[in-house]
């Protein structure tokens, strides 16, 4: 167990609907990211954020949306679902730490046991 | 942007031999190299990563090298098992920043 938490597990909904996908991370981290998960693509980062603020894009599509609160929980936003957005979703968290230089050392993410979206 | 290329793309190994799985990375500012184990149905399960200020680390059974001249790493497992079997994804990032993965390798050892 990674200690990241997401629901729903499953989510079953049609086309041009909206759902709403709920990501906690582990206790201390900072960092949200997601990342989607198809056949065809693999896995994909959408999107990153930091103590509730976004702080990196990746290839998201306009439709889709995220947000962190306060509490650092964070939410990923699918609207005018299609059938391409089937796919699992995936969010991992992670925190800064500082390396022996004293430099920022790059965070290790740990990943939740996914949403897996279906759109009929 | 960064890309990641993973091979082999399907693995099969016999109970107790060696499987090894080889990534290569674009951008050579890339300094952390992290690789998940996915089983079915499940999330990214970190197995073992590195950071591009050594040349190898090992845990257990677990090993992996990074050549930064070549901009490549690569997995090792000895000793396979047969709960080894799953998904294999290799990564890289820049600091604080999002991983782009590999396309994954689908390991079997077979009893």
């Amino acid at each position: 167990d990674s200690g990241v938490t997401q629901t729903p597990k499953h989510l079953i909904t049609a086309t041009g609907q909206r759902v709403t996908l709920r990501c906690s991370p582990r206790s201390g981290d900072l960092s949200v990211y997601w990342y989607q998960q198809s056949l065809d693509q693999g896995l994909q980062f959408l999107i990153q954020y930091y103590n509730g603020e976004e702080r990196a894009k990746g290839n998201i599509l306009e439709r889709f949306s995220a947000q962190q609160f306060p509490d650092l929980h964070s939410e990923l936003n699918l609207s005018s679902l299609e059938l391409g957005d089937s796919a699992l979703y995936f969010c991992a968290s992670s925190s800064p730490s500082r390396a022996s230089g004293g430099g920022l050392r790059t965070d290790t993410q740990y990943f939740g046991p996914g949403t897996r979206l279906t759109v009929l | 942007g960064e890309n990641v290329e993973q091979h082999p793309s399907t693995l099969s190994v016999q109970e107790g031999d060696s499987a090894v799985i080889k990534c290569t990375y674009s951008d050579s500012a890339s300094n952390y190299f992290p690789w998940y184990k996915q089983e079915l149905g499940k999330g990214p399960q970190l197995i073992i990563d590195i950071r591009s200020n050594v040349g190898e680390k090992k845990d257990q059974r677990i090993a992996v090298t990074l050549n930064k001249t070549a901009k490549h790493f690569s997995l090792h497992i000895t000793e396979t098992q047969p709960e080894d079997s799953a998904v294999y994804f290799c990564a890289a990032s820049k600091t604080a920043r999002q991983l782009t993965f590999g396309s994954g390798t689908q390991l079997t050892v077979l009893p």
